[in-house]
């Protein structure tokens, strides 16, 4: 498979827990996105990363939120203290000049 | 980015083409118009793009106005597969905001 993969697709967390999602891009895809969606929404940049370095970070992305993409390769998403609030859809997208590719999403429930 | 409008569903019946319209008036000269779209629970899917000219690929045509302020996405023969969410997004790869915008798209119901 040469798609965008993400893992775990479900996560189901208690309030306060912490909770961490992976993404392994296409590997010739130098940036890597990370957006969150909520019932009825559009999905929403959360940061994204060229390489290994984190270039913008939106405004959702409060103290809690930390993302990583150590090597430049996979990144992690990981959440602390999780509110219900959290509930949504985390899409990963990799890309190139011209093209996005998005995974199928984790779909994070909180409760 | 440019912000686009979209009404926010359309019907088609099975087999006729759908004919999506998009708005995009302050797009400026090195904005993309993107297409995707996104199936219930999954992530969201390229579609096309383009510039200025008209495009066609293998899952649909791409018709941008001459002044480029609006677009429209074509699927020739939309089948029940094609129901899903679409949007359109106005985008420069090399811009101030290395991130696609996504807004509500239009929901598009195929219908036998």
């Amino acid at each position: 498979d040469t798609g965008v993969s993400q893992d775990p697709r479900h996560k189901i967390t208690k309030r306060g827990q912490n909770v961490t999602f992976r993404c392994d891009p296409i590997s010739e895809h130098n940036r890597l996105y990370w957006y969150r969606q909520t019932l009825g929404q559009g999905p929403e940049f959360l940061t994204y990363f060229q390489n290994e370095a984190q270039l913008e970070k939106s405004r959702l992305l409060s103290d809690r939120f930390s993302a990583e993409r150590p090597k430049g390769s996979f990144s992690t998403l990981e959440i602390q203290r999780t509110e219900q609030g959290d509930s949504a859809m985390y899409l990963c997208a990799s890309s190139l000049p011209g093209g996005y590719t998005f995974g199928s999403g984790t779909r994070l429930t909180v409760v | 980015d440019a912000k686009t409008t979209q009404p926010p569903s359309m019907d088609c019946a099975e087999g006729r083409a759908a004919n999506l319209p998009c708005n995009h008036s302050t797009i400026s000269g090195n904005e993309y118009v993107y297409w995707y779209r996104q199936i219930h629970s999954q992530g969201p899917q390229y579609i096309i793009h383009g510039l200025k000219n008209n495009e066609t690929n293998e899952m649909a045509s791409l018709i941008i106005t001459e002044d480029r302020k609006s677009s429209t996405l074509i699927l020739p023969h939309a089948t029940l597969r094609d129901t899903a969410v679409y949007y359109c997004i106005a985008f420069s790869y090399g811009g101030s905001q290395g991130n696609l915008i996504f807004g509500k798209g239009t929901k598009l119901s195929v219908k036998p």
